[in-house]
């Protein structure tokens, strides 16, 4: 099965500051990449995603690359506030096998002010 | 309002206790999905159902079983509790619009 791996598990950038969380996935067939942000105690929250056939997409401060070849896609936020601090988990999509969504093990970042 | 809704939210059994965790979706939603996350982890698929009356083994499917009796419901059972299955339990839907997550249950077993 498709198996996500991420990186780095901590992350910790001052406010203002870019980060940068990188995954890399096993199957070719995974088509669908989601981000999701989830807070102590909440459910994951969509952040932003992005389909095999695009290699880049942006929404404000938050971006998201993806290389097919090498099968790796990363997450990128810049001007980085307190309130990004948050798990992030990126995920891996195969819709062929169910829509099936396969986490990586997640990104804690915390924003210092 | 649309969504997914999980019950119960907290349960703590005793180890060897049986307990079902219920989710519903209003969204028509043919596919969902049943995962655990441990503290520090990203989340694990159990169980999944492509349409009613349908299941499959996910990830980590030992342990528990699922039923999918209507469209709208999908049911994760424990039928003899372990303290392995301490976690949190998100069920999730897919559909034209991507997936919707449960807001979770914590469950305990002591």
């Amino acid at each position: 099965g498709e198996n996500v791996e991420q990186h780095p598990s901590t992350l910790s950038v001052q406010e203002g500051d870019s980060a940068v969380i990188k995954c890399t996935y096993s199957d070719s067939a995974s088509n669908y990449f989601p981000w999701y942000k989830q807070e102590l105690g909440k459910r994951p929250q969509l952040i932003i995603d992005i389909r095999s056939n695009v290699g880049e997409k942006k929404d404000q401060r938050i971006a998201v690359t993806l290389n097919k070849t090498a099968k790796h896609f990363s997450l990128h936020i810049t001007e980085t506030q307190p309130e990004d601090s948050a798990v992030y988990f990126c995920a891996a999509q195969i819709k062929a096998a169910g829509n099936k969504l396969t986490f990586g093990g997640g990104t804690r970042v915390l924003v210092k002010p | 309002n649309a969504g997914v809704t999980q019950t119960p939210k907290f349960r703590v059994l005793k180890t060897g206790q049986s307990m079902t965790l219920l989710c519903a979706q209003d969204m028509n939603h043919e596919y969902m999905y049943w995962y655990r996350q441990d503290p520090g982890m990203g989340l694990r698929l159990i169980h999944y159902s492509v349409g009613e009356g349908t299941t499959a083994k996910g990830e980590v499917p030992d342990g528990y079983n699922v039923s999918r009796l209507k469209k709208q419901n999908f049911l994760l059972g424990l039928e003899s509790a372990a303290p392995s299955q301490t976690s949190v339990y998100f069920c999730a839907s897919f559909g034209a619009y991507g997936y919707t997550f449960g807001s979770g249950t914590r469950l305990t077993v002591v």
